[in-house]
C-alpha cells in the first residue's frame, strides 16, 4: 500500500530565501507525482505534476523534481516571499487510480 | 478554461441529518474522485467513478453513498451525520487513459456538522 511522507512537518523561513521541501513514497510504481498548495480552509491549487517517465518540472519560481528509483520528490522553491507561506501538499498515484496525499509541509515566510 | 463545479460551495447540517453534495466535472471528464478533508488531516479518497460505473472505493461510510449520472455529474449522499463528518469534501475529474491522467480539483464544499 503506497505511503507518502513528507517532511519537514512545518517550515519557517525569511524572506528571499531558497529552500526544499521533500516527499518520500515507499510504492516506486507510480504514474504521476503532483505538487498541490493550500491555503488555510481553502482548496487545492495543483502547482506542478511530473509523470513517471520525467525528472523534473520547472513553473516561474517553483521546480520539482522526481527519482522514481529512491522514492523521492522535492520541491524547490526560489526567492522566498510572504505570499508563499501555504501548505504544500504531494500526491502520487498509479494510473486511473486515486491520489494518494503526504500530511504536507506548511511554510511560512517571514518579511 | 471549464474547471471543475462543486455544489454547495458550504452546507450547515444537524447531527443525523442528510446531505447530498454535488460534482460537475470538467467537460468530456470521463472519471471522478471524491476525497474527504477532516481539519488538520491530508485530503483521504472515498470512491471514485468512471463512465457511470463505481470504479474504487477507499475509506467511505457505509452511511455515504454516491453515483454518477448520464451527464457524468455525481452526487455524494451522506446519512445519519456525524460531528466527525465535518470536513472538506473535494472532487476532482480527469480523463482517464489520458497522457497525464493529471486529476483537476473542484473548490470543495465545506460541510458542518452541528
Amino acid at each position: 500500500k503506497q505511503e507518502v511522507t513528507q517532511i519537514p512537518a512545518a517550515l519557517s523561513v525569511p524572506e528571499g530565501e531558497n529552500l526544499v521541501l521533500n516527499c518520500s513514497f515507499t510504492d516506486s510504481a507510480i504514474y504521476n507525482l503532483q505538487w498541490f498548495r493550500q491555503d488555510p480552509g481553502k482548496g487545492l491549487t495543483s502547482l506542478l505534476l511530473i509523470q513517471s517517465s520525467q525528472r523534473e518540472q520547472t513553473s516561474g519560481r517553483l521546480n520539482a523534481s522526481l527519482d522514481k528509483s529512491s522514492g523521492r520528490s522535492t520541491l524547490y522553491i526560489a526567492a522566498s516571499q510572504p505570499g508563499d507561506s501555504a501548505t504544500y501538499l504531494c500526491a502520487a498515484n498509479q494510473a486511473g487510480t486515486a491520489l494518494i496525499f503526504g500530511k504536507g509541509t506548511t511554510l511560512s515566510v517571514s518579511s | 478554461a471549464a474547471g471543475v463545479i462543486q455544489s454547495p460551495r458550504h452546507l450547515i447540517k444537524e447531527k443525523r441529518e442528510t446531505a447530498t453534495l454535488k460534482c460537475y466535472p470538467i467537460p468530456r471528464h470521463d472519471t471522478v474522485y471524491w476525497y474527504q478533508q477532516g481539519p488538520g488531516q491530508d485530503p483521504q479518497f472515498l470512491i471514485s467513478f468512471y463512465e457511470k460505473m463505481q470504479s474504487d472505493k477507499g475509506s467511505i461510510p457505509d452511511r455515504f453513498s454516491a453515483q454518477q449520472f448520464s451527464d457524468y455529474h455525481s452526487e455524494l449522499n451522506m446519512s445519519s451525520l456525524e460531528l466527525g463528518d465535518s470536513a472538506l469534501y473535494f472532487c476532482a475529474s480527469s480523463v482517464r487513459g489520458a497522457l497525464t491522467d493529471e486529476q483537476f480539483f473542484g473548490p470543495g464544499t465545506r460541510l458542518t456538522v452541528l
